[in-house]
C-alpha cells in the first residue's frame, strides 16, 4: 500500500450509467491528482486540487467532474461515458503542488461498454 | 485496418546485468525529476528524485544521472532482477501553461529482464 487508496479497483459501467471513483489519502498531502493512463499513451494530468481548490482542468470533457470535500479525499463522477474513456484512472497527492515527487494508488481500471 | 499508435520503447536484459533506460526532457527550467516504477496492476511508484543542482545520486541498486547540457536523464539498475521487469517513467517539474507547477510524464520504458 501507498497510502493512496482508490476504490473500485475494478469497474464497468454502461454509457447510460453515473458512478463514482474514490481516492482517499493519509499521508498529510494538501495536493491531489486524477490523471487518466491509455494504452499507448503518456499519463494524462485531468485535475489538480491543491489545498481542496481546484486549480487546473485540463480540457477535460463535462462528463467527468470532480470534487474534493476535504485534503484526504478526492472523487470523480462520471456520466454518460463513451467507450474511448475506458483507461486506469489513477490518483496521485503531493505535499502543495510543484513541491515535490507523487504518491500514485493503484488505480481504477474503467471499462465503459 | 491496421492501426498506428505509440510503441513503448523496450529494454530486454539478463538477469543480474546491468540496465540503463534513459530519457529525453525538453524544459531547461525543470528544476526537479523523478524516475517511477509500475508494475501491471499497480500505480507508478517513486523509485528515485533527483534536483536540477545535482548530476548523479544514488539508491539502492539505482543512479540516476543527468545531463542537463542535453537534457537527458538516465537511470541506471544494478544486477537486475526478474523482479524489475516493469515499464519506467520518468517525470520533470516544470511550470505548465497556466504558470502552475506539474509533473510532467514520459511514455515509459518497459524494461523486461530475462531469467
Amino acid at each position: 500500500e501507498t497510502g493512496v487508496t482508490q476504490t473500485p479497483r475494478h469497474l464497468v459501467m454502461g454509457m447510460t450509467n453515473k458512478k463514482s471513483l474514490k481516492c482517499e489519502q493519509h499521508l498529510g498531502h494538501n495536493a491531489m491528482y486524477w490523471y487518466k493512463q491509455s494504452a499507448k499513451k503518456p499519463l494524462e494530468l485531468m485535475f489538480v486540487y491543491n489545498f481542496k481548490e481546484q486549480t487546473e482542468n485540463n480540457s477535460v470533457p463535462s462528463r467527468f467532474s470532480p470534487e474534493c470535500p476535504n485534503s484526504s479525499h478526492l472523487f470523480l463522477h462520471l456520466h454518460t461515458l463513451q467507450p474511448e474513456d475506458s483507461a486506469l484512472y489513477l490518483c496521485a497527492s503531493s505535499q502543495p503542488q510543484g513541491t515535490g515527487g507523487y504518491t500514485f494508488g493503484s488505480g481504477t481500471r474503467l471499462t465503459v461498454v | 485496418g491496421e492501426s498506428v499508435g505509440l510503441h513503448l520503447p523496450t529494454l530486454s536484459v539478463q538477469e543480474g546485468d546491468n540496465s540503463i533506460i534513459n530519457c529525453a526532457y525538453s524544459n531547461s527550467a525543470s528544476d526537479y525529476f523523478i524516475w517511477y516504477k509500475q508494475e501491471s496492476g499497480k500505480g507508478p511508484q517513486f523509485i528515485i528524485d533527483i534536483r536540477s543542482n545535482m548530476d548523479k545520486r544514488q539508491g539502492q541498486r539505482v543512479t540516476v544521472l543527468l545531463n542537463k547540457t542535453v537534457k537527458h536523464l538516465s537511470l541506471q539498475i544494478a544486477a537486475t532482477q526478474p523482479g524489475d521487469s516493469a515499464v519506467y517513467f520518468c517525470a520533470e517539474n516544470s511550470l505548465d501553461q497556466t504558470g502552475a507547477n506539474n509533473l510532467f510524464f514520459g511514455t515509459g520504458t518497459r524494461l523486461t529482464v530475462i531469467p
